[in-house]
């Protein structure tokens, strides 16, 4: 199993440009989700998704949009990109172990927007 | 509103030592709580959680209702335990996880 597979791991962006951060898991886990870490303020959950066709919004979603058409594949957009923006994104995906859920990151991405 | 507080942005120690890296958390229904870790260069990864009150490379952590937190332990702290630790928040049923800022563990040898 490749785990949580997420594309492209860096890239750099200008104010206003678009572009969408890939995230794919093999795992059949049911629930995903992107987190944007940033420094002194820990991960911040921007959208998740509890199956293919459901997504929902976390703590910080204004500026991003997400799909979930299939179960492997939960790809995080960014319509119009902002300085504000720039961050180190996660993707993860989750299953439940004795109950508990349990979170399987990415690798992550890091975005800098110009 | 849920919260995680770590009080500690960096915590310093030397090998050997005992080592408590504090994590507080705010939620009125039954919570699911994490430690994650990020080893330099690696993936973010569970350490432990509450419900199988276990422990992992030395460490345990207690969940202590009464006082809302989850600090974690280890009584002799190795360099290899340098790292970056987040405590983490599950919404039980929600799949919702709420991470604090996290606690720059640093070893010293």
């Amino acid at each position: 199993n490749a785990g949580v597979t997420q594309t492209p791991k860096f890239q750099v962006l200008k104010t206003g440009q678009s572009m969408t951060l890939q995230c794919a898991q093999d795992m059949n886990h049911e629930y995903m989700s992107w987190y944007r870490q940033d420094p002194g303020m820990g991960l911040r959950l921007i959208h998740y998704s509890v199956g293919a066709g459901i997504t929902d919004q976390g703590e910080v979603p204004n500026g991003y949009n997400v799909s979930r058409s299939t179960t492997e594949d939960f790809p995080l957009r960014l319509l119009s990109a902002a300085p504000s923006q720039t961050s180190v994104y996660f993707c993860a995906s989750s299953y439940k172990v004795s109950g508990a859920n349990v979170l399987t990151f990415g690798a992550g991405s890091r975005l800098t927007v110009l | 509103a849920q919260r995680v507080t770590q009080p500690e942005k960096l915590l310093s120690v030397f090998k050997g030592a005992p080592v408590e890296l504090k994590c507080n958390y705010s939620y009125s229904g039954s919570p699911e709580l994490f430690w994650y870790v990020q080893y330099s260069r690696q993936r973010l990864q569970l350490l432990l959680r509450h419900i199988s009150r276990e422990s992992i490379k030395g460490f345990t952590a207690d969940l202590n209702k009464g006082e809302t937190s989850f600090h974690l332990k280890k009584p002799f702290a190795q360099e290899e335990d340098s790292a970056m630790y987040y405590c983490a928040l599950g919404l039980a049923g929600f799949n919702k996880f709420y991470f604090g800022s996290g606690t720059k563990l640093n070893v010293k040898p």
